[in-house]
């Protein structure tokens, strides 16, 4: 049971555009929607977070925006770099009982240059 | 930055062989997770652990794993026997009291 939908399965994009990945969740009692990035060969590594209390949340070049009544949620990459290209995954937890999170399939992003 | 550490990075074995992995989570950290990572794919909960005790082992294909964290600290994961479709990355993760999940490097297991 698929709980976490995420698209694109890969994205290619040039230096300085705007990568925008998406992710849809079916669980309504998920309370916290973070977005990892992964390298090859190593585990993945917190990108940013938002909570369902709040619509966006920006840090630096990276852009959460969530949509709660469409049970939706999206990252944006602006000014994409070469050192974005990695895969990047949707993710969502209950944190109530600090549930696990559920992963999204995973977008693989490369950036050129 | 406190890691959480794993070992070992790299495993290959034969099927029906037993291998173990091992995870040390952050100092404090009161929750730690296995997930398994199938090449392409996102992570899955194998089993959750809230200090030494199993919160939710549900997806854990228990013929054949098993988990133990007997002091509440380290953990370690075992496969016996091995069979060809457990080669995956077996990520371990730990979490402490705000929202944050870090996550190991991983041990990547080839079974052959």
């Amino acid at each position: 049971q698929q709980q976490v939908k995420q698209s694109p399965q890969s994205l290619i994009v040039q230096k300085g555009g705007i990568s925008i990945i998406n992710c849809a969740y079916e669980n309504t009692a998920f309370d916290y929607f973070p977005w990892y990035q992964q390298f090859p060969g190593k585990g993945p590594a917190l990108l940013i977070a938002i909570r369902p209390d709040v619509s966006e949340k920006k840090e630096g070049r990276f852009t959460i925006s969530f949509n709660k009544s469409a049970k939706q949620f999206s990252l944006h990459i602006m000014d994409s770099q070469p050192g974005d290209s990695a895969t990047y995954f949707c993710a969502a937890s209950i944190n109530t009982g600090r549930r696990a999170l559920t992963f999204g399939s995973g977008t693989r992003l490369q950036v050129q240059p | 930055e406190a890691e959480v550490a794993q070992s070992p990075r790299y495993k290959i074995t034969e099927k029906s062989q037993a291998v173990a992995f091992w995870c040390d989570p952050i100092s404090g950290h009161a929750t730690l997770y296995w997930y398994r990572q199938i090449l392409g794919q996102g992570p899955e909960l194998l089993v959750q652990f809230q200090d030494e005790s199993v919160v939710d082992d549900s997806q854990l294909p228990k013929d054949r794993f098993s988990a133990e964290r007997l002091k509440g600290v380290d953990s370690t994961l075992k496969i016996q026997p091995a069979e060809l479709g457990d080669s995956a990355m077996y990520l371990c993760a730990s979490s402490g009291t705000n929202y944050g999940y870090t996550f190991g490097s991983g041990t990547r297991l080839t079974v052959v």
